[in-house]
């Protein structure tokens, strides 16, 4: 069965350090690979997403991630957080009727 | 473009009342559309999901129901609300081999 694993639901981090959300899956096949970002009392917002060819994928907001397969992993990244980043991360594997999400991490950005 | 609109955007019903939200989609056929909830602090569960006019499959069982009475309609509805389905109500889309759309979502307060 698949599913998404992400370690930490609480993340804090300075303006201006850079950041790497992790994500886990367990998929049967090559998996679609999705970040999603939902800021408080909003919809979810596709930052990125991964379905075949170069493992590492630019996205909205200066966002990007990586795609290891060796490691069923696909850590998003950024390398300069800002304060308007404050939200929650949604690591998706899946497809159309097959969609699994993590349970979210809360990103807090401190001045 | 492809647009989801999804209302009310908020919404404060009594225990026992019964409950009707909406969702549409605009600029695409033929969506798989879908309904998920998010209680505070979790993530997301997928409450019902649809390929087609009339055609609803279930995730969960509970007090809720939907309906999809046209191709880029999809409702939620419930007879009689329950203190437990308090939370914030999320619509989205998808094409086949594609992620989803979200709506801005229903914060929906049970009292």
């Amino acid at each position: 069965a698949q599913s998404v694993t992400q370690p930490d639901i609480h993340i804090t981090v300075s303006e201006g350090a850079s950041l790497e959300l992790r994500c886990n899956y367990s998929y049967g096949a090559t998996p679609y690979l999705f970040w999603y970002v939902q800021s408080p009392g909003q919809g979810l917002q596709l930052l990125l997403k991964y379905f075949s060819g170069d493992t590492l994928v630019q996205g909205i907001k200066g966002f990007e991630a990586e795609f290891k397969r060796s490691q069923s992993s696909f850590n998003l990244r950024k390398p300069s957080v800002h304060w308007s980043d404050a939200a929650e991360y949604f690591c998706a594997v899946g497809a159309s009727n097959d969609m699994r999400f993590g349970a979210g991490t809360r990103l807090t950005v401190k001045p | 473009s492809q647009t989801i609109h999804q209302w009310p955007a908020t919404l404060v019903q009594p225990v026992g009342s019964p409950l009707s939200l909406e969702c549409t989609v605009e600029g695409t056929s033929n969506p798989n559309l879908y309904w998920y909830r998010q209680a505070a602090g979790r993530g997301l569960q997928l409450l019902f999901y649809s390929v087609g006019i009339g055609q609803i499959s279930s995730e969960v069982p509970q007090n809720l129901s939907a309906s999809r009475p046209q191709d880029r309609q999809f409702i939620l509805s419930s007879k009689k609300l329950l203190l437990s389905d308090s939370g914030f109500y999320l619509c989205a889309w998808s094409l086949v081999g594609y992620g989803y759309t979200f709506g801005s979502g229903t914060r929906l307060t049970v009292v």
